[in-house]
């Protein structure tokens, strides 16, 4: 199987920073990675699919990049509400996640 | 609007057996493939395969290849996770989730397995 490692695995920023979280694939995953934000307590979100496509509803401050096997997740101006854990996830084969990411405000 | 709605929490004992449902709305139930992710306390996600909603086909990853079965009643736009024979290390959050890229999610099962 693929593994996924994402790193930070903590975060602590300020509001209104630019964030960025880092997920690589152990092989070349042909930019099949999503992300998720999924906060305590909640079911897992889709905010990006197949790295830099946002998902309806999702606020245009979440974007993705990457390609091979580095990918990224940015938040581009940091508010209370993006405090969650962000996994990344590809399907380019037997799908798989990442550990996580907790983003915490400082 | 799409929503997944999965059946409630379970209680139970080492050896037993349950059936977790998850209800589709909104959408085409046969137009997507059910998934089911695993979560334990304060962990990550772990994917758990899938059933072709057109089939029924399973697909399970090698950890859930065992005890575990996806099922279907089409009818009733309804998925189903059953975990026989249950461990304490079964003891986890159950999610199902449907649409392209997974973007639709039940609010999840809470399941705890406890002599």
């Amino acid at each position: 199987d693929i593994q996924m490692t994402q790193s930070p695995s903590v975060l602590s920023a300020s509001v209104g920073d630019r964030v960025t979280l880092n997920c690589k694939a152990s092989q070349n995953i042909n930019k099949y990675l999503n992300w998720y934000q999924q906060k305590l307590g909640e079911a897992p979100k889709l905010l990006i699919y197949n790295t830099n496509n946002l998902q309806t509803g999702i606020p245009s401050r979440f974007s993705g990049s990457g390609s091979g096997t580095d990918y990224t997740l940015t938040i581009s101006s940091l508010q209370p509400e993006d405090v969650a854990t962000y996994f990344c996830f590809q399907h380019n084969s037997w799908p798989t996640f990442g550990a996580g990411t907790k983003l915490e405000l400082k | 609007q799409i929503q997944l709605v999965q059946s409630g929490p379970e209680l139970k004992k080492p050896g037993e057996s349950l059936k977790i449902s998850c209800k589709a709305s909104g959408y085409t139930f046969t137009d997507y493939a059910m998934q089911w992710v695993k979560q334990a306390p304060g962990k990550g996600l772990q994917y758990m395969g899938w059933i072709n909603t057109q089939t029924g086909k399973p697909t399970y990853a090698d950890d859930f290849k065992e005890r575990f079965v996806f099922s279907l009643e089409t009818s009733a736009s309804t998925a189903y996770l059953q975990i026989n024979n249950l461990k304490n290390e079964d003891t986890a959050t159950y999610f199902c989730a449907s649409a392209r890229g997974m973007a639709y999610w039940g609010q999840g099962t809470l399941v705890t397995v406890s002599s």
